[in-house]
């Protein structure tokens, strides 16, 4: 167990609808990532905050939102869905976020768009 | 462009060493990552190199080449356990983006 908390673990909802996943990071971790898994683009970094701050942005859609809570916890934020942001998704934390830092997984949230 | 070229597998024997290899072509560089994920699991934070050389943490190493933007992970005293896909990843640079490869899958014989 990471200490990493992520919910849902399971999603099934359909195209065009909006859905919010949840991440809570481990006791003491000030920086949260999100990443994308799926068979057809792999394990993608979405985005990474630090204590409320947004300090990274990878390849995410416009589609899609992040914050980070100032009880740091985080959701990311999916809308309009499409058929291929079916995927894994996982969040992670780290203490501070540096990269050099071991970033601990949740579980993930499989997201299933019919 | 941007790619990390890894082997898509590898087979190694339980008690052996094996290396994975990991070649990148980036827009920047910061580190370079090391990740292990056990199929329907989630991924593993195993290591990172900032600066050339051998990081060690118990029995994998893992070794980065900046001039020749390769990287390596080492397994050591193969396990039955370590059967799972590797990935790296580079960080580009020091508050941006990680770039992953496709992962290598690791298959561990008796």
């Amino acid at each position: 167990d990471s200490g990493v908390t992520q919910t849902p673990k399971h999603l099934i909802t359909a195209t065009g609808q909006r859905v919010t996943l949840r991440c809570s990071p481990r006791s003491g971790d000030l920086s949260v990532y999100w990443y994308q898994q799926s068979l057809d683009q792999g394990l993608q970094f979405l985005i990474q905050y630090y204590n409320g701050e947004e300090r990274a942005k990878g390849n995410i859609l416009e589609r899609f939102s992040a914050q980070q809570f100032p009880d740091l916890h985080s959701e990311l934020n999916l809308s309009s869905l499409e058929l291929g942001d079916s995927a894994l998704y996982f969040c992670a934390s780290s203490v501070v976020g540096q990269a050099q830092e071991t970033q601990y997984f949740g579980p993930g949230t499989r997201l299933l768009v019919l | 462009g941007q790619s990390l070229e890894q082997p898509s597998e590898v087979t190694a024997v339980e008690g052996a060493i094996v290396q994975i290899n990991c070649t990148y072509q980036t827009s920047g560089f910061y580190g370079l990552s090391w990740y292990q994920q056990h199929d329907g699991g989630a991924p593993t934070f195993l290591s990172y190199n900032g600066l050339d050389g051998l990081e060690e943490t118990g029995r994998f190493s893992s070794f980065l080449s900046r001039s020749d933007s390769y990287g390596y992970l080492l397994l050591q005293e193969l396990q039955m356990k370590d059967s799972a896909s590797y990935f790296c990843a580079v960080v580009e640079n020091r508050d941006d983006k990680i770039i992953f490869g496709k992962g290598t899958r690791l298959h561990i014989l008796p």
